[in-house]
């Protein structure tokens, strides 16, 4: 099945650094990615969506200056948290969409990086 | 606007007991999707069902089931003799048009006791 890998999937940095969280889609070309934030106990909020080749496209209230994201290829997104605050600290999760597969609505889901700022 | 209810924040059981896990959802989108996530400790998200808007068969998986109306816009998810393997947040999220993204619900955390 498809899988989706994150990497890295824990991050400590001081504040004020900027943190670069990669996506890649393995064994499945991914035109459009999702990057979600999770905070502790509570639900998945979507970010933005990354496409492949042109700017992504955030969701309200997500600081695009703040929150980079590249799709430089068909099966590589990144996340770059720039300048960073503790009240960045959070659980980052992206997630793809096999577009040949028979279950091609389903999303799969990365394992996740958790950035803790300090 | 696209909105999924999991009014169970927390739910504890002790194993081999069935569990059900509630889910509402609203949305003025005729076709649309349903997914169960299940996310344990390590925080990856495993998929566990999608089901379409226009297909309210229930379905069983060994034991998981999921009981899909439409009339009350509800999608529950019910684990039978549950394990403490089992033991986990579980999401209810809501896709529409092509499901290219998904709105979630806040989750419900199962506690399976031994």
């Amino acid at each position: 099945g498809a899988v989706v890998s994150q990497h890295p999937s824990r991050v400590i940095c001081k504040s004020g650094t900027s943190v670069k969280i990669e996506c890649r889609s393995l064994d499945f070309q991914a035109t459009t990615m999702f990057w979600y934030r999770q905070f502790p106990k509570k639900s998945l909020m979507l970010m933005a969506t990354s496409n492949e080749g042109s700017k992504a496209t955030y969701e309200q209230g997500v600081e695009k200056d703040k929150f980079l994201i590249n799709h430089a290829s068909l099966t590589l997104s990144t996340l770059t948290v720039t300048s960073a605050h503790p009240e960045d600290s959070s659980f980052y999760i992206c997630s793809a969409r096999d577009l040949g597969s028979s279950g091609a609505n389903v999303l799969t889901f990365g394992a996740g990086s958790r950035l803790t700022v300090l | 606007a696209q909105k999924v209810t999991q009014a169970q924040t927390e739910i504890s059981v002790v194993e081999k007991e069935d569990v059900t896990l509630d889910c509402v959802y609203e949305t003025r989108d005729t076709t649309y999707y349903l997914f169960w996530y299940k996310q344990p400790p390590s925080g990856e998200l495993v998929f566990l069902i999608r089901r379409n808007s226009f297909d309210e068969q229930n379905e069983i998986s060994g034991r998981y089931s999921w009981n899909f109306q439409k009339s009350t816009s509800s999608f529950n998810f019910t684990i039978t003799a549950s394990q403490v393997v089992d033991s986990a947040v579980y999401f209810c999220a809501l896709g529409t048009g092509s499901a290219r993204q998904l709105t979630f619900g806040s989750g419900t955390q199962l506690t399976v006791l031994p």
